[in-house]
């Protein structure tokens, strides 16, 4: 069975202060692993897909890089715009369809 | 571009009373999905379409859980009769379904809060 595991599962930072939020995941045979951005009160909102080791990707102050069991989202000089949940979450080459399976997230609390 | 609706937005019933989420996905996508958000977890996948077929409702509770998509646009989720445990988020999102690229990106809609009392 596939399975995603986020950590830490909240995390506070001051404003400009740089972390790395971690997935890790076992899965038969990665298809892609996705990166979301979930608001209070809202959808989860797509950031990234990763689809094999060694690959980055980036976006503002946020990048994403993957290796065979682990994919990590470091967030560069954070602004408290970038609180939310950040969810990850990984197809299986064998799932039915674009079936993804999800972490349970990590909140990010970014202040002032 | 219109994204994902959803309606209602919030519901709270009765345990054993029946509900129905509705969903319309953007136009001209083939993939829909129900999601299931609890609070505190990601979501987690109960029934995608493709068009108007069942892919894969491995995860749906089908002895109260039933979902329809008829013409293969707008699909509606009914529980029946909702236990205190359907407490949660549920997420309709879509994607275009075309083969290539095979990873391709799933908007999802804003939810529906469903409470169970």
């Amino acid at each position: 069975e596939d399975q995603v595991t986020q950590s830490p599962e909240a995390l506070r930072l001051q404003e400009g202060e740089s972390s790395s939020l971690n997935c890790s995941y076992t899965v038969s045979g990665l298809r892609g692993l996705f990166w979301y951005r979930q608001d209070p009160g809202k959808g989860p909102e797509f950031l990234f897909t990763l689809y094999s080791a060694g690959e980055e990707k980036e976006k503002e102050r946020l990048k994403a890089t993957l290796t065979k069991k682990e994919s990590f989202l470091h967030i560069t000089a954070p602004k408290p715009e970038d609180s939310a949940t950040y969810l990850c979450a990984v197809q299986a080459a064998r799932a039915a369809g674009n079936k993804l399976t999800f972490g349970g997230g990590t909140r990010v609390l970014v202040k002032p | 571009e219109a994204g994902v609706a959803q309606s209602p937005r919030y519901k709270i019933i009765e345990k054993r009373q029946s509900v129905a989420f509705w969903c319309n996905p953007i136009s001209g996508h083939a993939t829909l999905y129900w999601y299931q958000q609890i609070l505190g977890q990601g979501p987690k996948l109960l029934i995608q379409f493709q068009n108007n077929g069942v892919v894969d409702d491995s995860q749906l509770p089908k002895d109260r859980f039933s979902a329809e998509r008829l013409k293969g646009v707008d699909s509606t989720l009914k529980i029946q009769p909702a236990k205190l445990e359907d407490s949660a988020v549920y997420l309709c999102a879509s994607s275009t379904g075309t083969p290539t690229p095979l990873y391709n990106e799933q908007f999802f809609g804003p939810g529906t809060r469903l409470t169970v009392l």
